[in-house]
């Protein structure tokens, strides 16, 4: 089945710098790679996503970066803000397919 | 569209007892999936349904964990006895058709059951 590790685990950044999360996947039939966000004590909720048919989308701040080559996909995050401070998952699964493998996360501190 | 409804949002129980976790999807999506998040395991998938139907319950630790779908807009989760281990936040979400080329396509969480057994 899909595995799917994500870096760091935990990231420090200053308001207004830009944060990166990296995620491989293992599976190279996954074609659909999905973003959420969970704060503290709150649901996970879908910020952006992308299908393997392009290479980068954006969403304001927010972008994600995919490279079906080296399986591997990020998440952008510029000009920084402290409610940008939360836990990020990566995720991934085929198109047709309800089954997300989500990665273990990474925590976000974005101190003013 | 009141979104994923999940009760009880916190539940505290006794080892041994039986819990009874509660899930309304969003209507007219056709898949449902439990979830379990602990610090030390992340988000991990329990069962999913597709149609009411259980497609995938590979996930389930163990015989004391069962999950039904009895229609479209209700499952339940049901651990039997409970256990201490069994302590984290247990998520439901559902997700449209495959077919429908919405944007964002994913899952919608429910907001937990915060489970503690003691």
């Amino acid at each position: 089945g899909e595995n799917v590790e994500q870096h760091p685990s935990t990231l420090s950044v200053q308001e207004g710098d830009s944060a990166v999360i990296k995620c491989t996947y293992s599976d190279s039939a996954s074609n659909y790679f999905p973003w959420y966000k969970q704060e503290l004590g709150k649901r996970p909720q879908l910020i952006i996503d992308i299908r393997s048919n392009v290479g980068e989308k954006k969403d304001q701040r927010i972008a994600v970066t995919l490279n079906k080559t080296a399986k591997h996909f990020s998440l952008h995050i510029t000009e920084t803000q402290p409610e940008d401070s939360a836990v990020y998952f990566c995720a991934a699964s085929m198109w047709g397919y309800s089954t997300l493998t989500f990665g273990k996360g990474t925590m976000l501190l974005v101190s003013p | 569209d009141a979104g994923v409804i999940q009760s009880p949002r916190h539940e505290v129980t006794e080892m041994g007892q039986e819990v009874t976790l509660r899930c309304k999807p969003i209507s007219g999506h056709n898949s449902l999936f439990w979830y379990r998040q602990t610090m030390m395991r992340g988000l991990e998938l329990l069962i999913y349904f597709n149609n009411n139907v259980p497609i995938d319950d590979s996930g389930m630790p163990e015989d004391r964990f069962s999950a039904k779908m009895p229609n479209a807009s209700f499952s339940t989760l049901k651990i039997q006895p409970s256990e201490p281990r069994d302590s984290a936040v247990y998520f439901c979400a559902s997700s449209s058709p495959m077919y429908v080329e919405t944007v964002g396509y994913g899952y919608t969480f429910g907001s937990g059951t915060r489970l503690t057994v003691v």
